[in-house]
């Protein structure tokens, strides 16, 4: 069973179109995470919820938002996307979302998202 | 804010060479420091990690050594492989949350 899968693998859009990327952990963690890699392998994290709830949002345009139906999901959608949203994004997930410890964060497969 | 900077890439090795990969941290207080590893194609798996200072961590033949007094956490590995060709990410997080800092990350590439 796959730990951490996100739905689709790729993507390919045109400019002003509105998407999703699903995210599903089966592993128990409560934290999840939202992480953009540019063309460069710069990684730089988006969001994270623990339980549902949002702890957090790093600069991004509100054209992002994520959704946490459950601590098991953390979908990202994109609203009116733009030439630079072109990224590969990860979703992952941790056991802790209380700040002690060094939990591992287990990455999904990635979405490659290519705006056009 | 905090940061790590590590150094750029391509690194391209012969097999059974030594490979070290430097990386460096801007942080207060103490993080642990991590090691990803991102194989073509695939997602970030953690390689290894260090808590706190001169804690060494080690898996698959690397290793790396938490330096506080230099704020370093260099990458080694005795004798590469090309399996081991992939991109190499060095991470800190802080004790208060759960958020990963990366470096710019290394691509590294093992020839036969």
């Amino acid at each position: 069973d796959t730990a951490v899968s996100q739905t689709p693998k790729y993507l390919v859009t045109q400019m002003g179109n509105d998407k999703s990327i699903k995210c599903e952990q089966n592993l128990g963690h409560d934290t999840m995470y939202w992480y953009k890699q540019d063309s460069k392998k710069f990684l730089k994290i988006m969001f994270s919820y623990n339980n549902k709830e949002l702890i957090i949002n790093e600069t991004v345009p509100n054209r992002f938002s994520p959704k946490s139906p459950d601590k098991a999901h953390l979908n990202l959608h994109i609203n009116s996307l733009e030439l630079g949203d072109s990224a590969v994004y990860f979703c992952a997930s941790s056991q802790d979302g209380g700040g002690r410890g060094s939990y591992e964060q287990y990455f999904g497969p990635g979405t490659r998202l290519t705006v056009t | 804010g905090d940061s790590v900077t590590q150094m750029e890439g391509p690194v391209t090795l012969s097999e059974e060479a030594f490979l070290t990969i430097n990386c460096t941290y801007t942080a207060t207080g103490y993080p642990s420091l991590f090691w990803y590893v991102q194989y073509p194609g695939e997602g970030l798996q953690l390689l290894l990690k260090a808590t706190k200072a001169d804690d060494k961590g080690s898996n698959k033949g690397f290793e790396a050594t938490y330096r506080k007094e230099t704020t370093s956490f260099h990458l080694e590995k005795g004798s590469v492989q090309v399996s081991d060709s992939a991109v190499y990410f060095c991470a800190l997080r802080k004790a208060a949350g759960n958020k990963l800092t990366f470096g710019g990350g290394t691509r590294v590439l093992v020839k036969p």
